[in-house]
């Protein structure tokens, strides 16, 4: 079984600094792969960043970047130069390799303060 | 870029009745899944469909049943509907082979159950 553990229920940032979003992970699959995801309050599903557990450089998109820490099952988001518009739920999540379902954690619901 | 459609959007039902949520996956994606999130909830796994087969099933009641078509679309019909299974329902998709399997997720449809 996988479990995603995010222990940040909410976080605020000033405006144009950067803040990590925690997230840890439990699995005993060999392959698998991490992902992060934002629902701002609308409620879409916006998908961010995704990390592969063989990939051996940690993966960057824009201003996320995702900290990958293999041996301490650890997959923390980073947000650099935060905006007003990153205020949402972020959600981290993972699968097993192939066509498997996403597991998520319960979210961090980040504030981004002007 | 072409994304996940979802349709309805909102739907609003009462109880026992039925309701068939549709989602047209991204061209080319091969693989869909169903999520459900209650509020304040993380999103939970309902089933997915991989070239239109059955690829995997989760917490599904058996009052839901879904299916993907020959054009890969996926309808999730639900009957005898509760209070409880007022929710977002999202519909997501992948593409098996290419990349790292991300699921991108449609914009969901909000069903209230009266």
């Amino acid at each position: 079984a996988q479990k995603i553990t995010q222990t940040q229920p909410g976080m605020f940032v000033q405006e144009k600094e950067a803040v990590t979003l925690d997230c840890t992970y439990d699995t005993s699959d060999p392959s698998y792969g991490l992902f992060w995801y934002k629902q701002p309050s609308s409620g879409e599903m916006i998908f961010l960043i995704y990390q592969g557990s063989y990939d051996q450089q940690n993966a960057t998109e824009g201003r996320y970047s995702l900290n990958f820490q293999k041996a301490r099952k650890s997959a923390n988001l980073v947000i650099s130069a935060s905006q007003l518009g990153d205020s949402a739920m972020y959600f981290c999540a993972m699968s097993s390799e192939g066509y498997q379902k996403v597991t998520f954690g319960i979210g961090t619901k980040l504030q981004v303060i002007p | 870029a072409a994304g996940v459609i979802q349709s309805p959007r909102h739907l609003i039902k009462e109880k026992r009745e039925t309701a068939t949520l549709k989602c047209y996956p991204i061209p080319r994606h091969d693989t869909v899944y169903w999520y459900q999130q209650g509020p304040g909830q993380d999103p939970q796994f309902l089933i997915s469909f991989y070239e239109k087969m059955q690829s995997d099933k989760g917490s599904i009641p058996d009052r839901f049943s879904a299916q993907q078509f020959s054009d890969y679309h996926s309808e999730l019909n639900m009957s005898s509907l509760e209070l409880g299974d007022s929710a977002l329902y999202f519909c997501a998709s992948s593409v098996t082979g290419v990349g790292g399997d991300e699921q991108y997720f449609g914009p969901g449809t909000r069903l209230t159950v009266t």
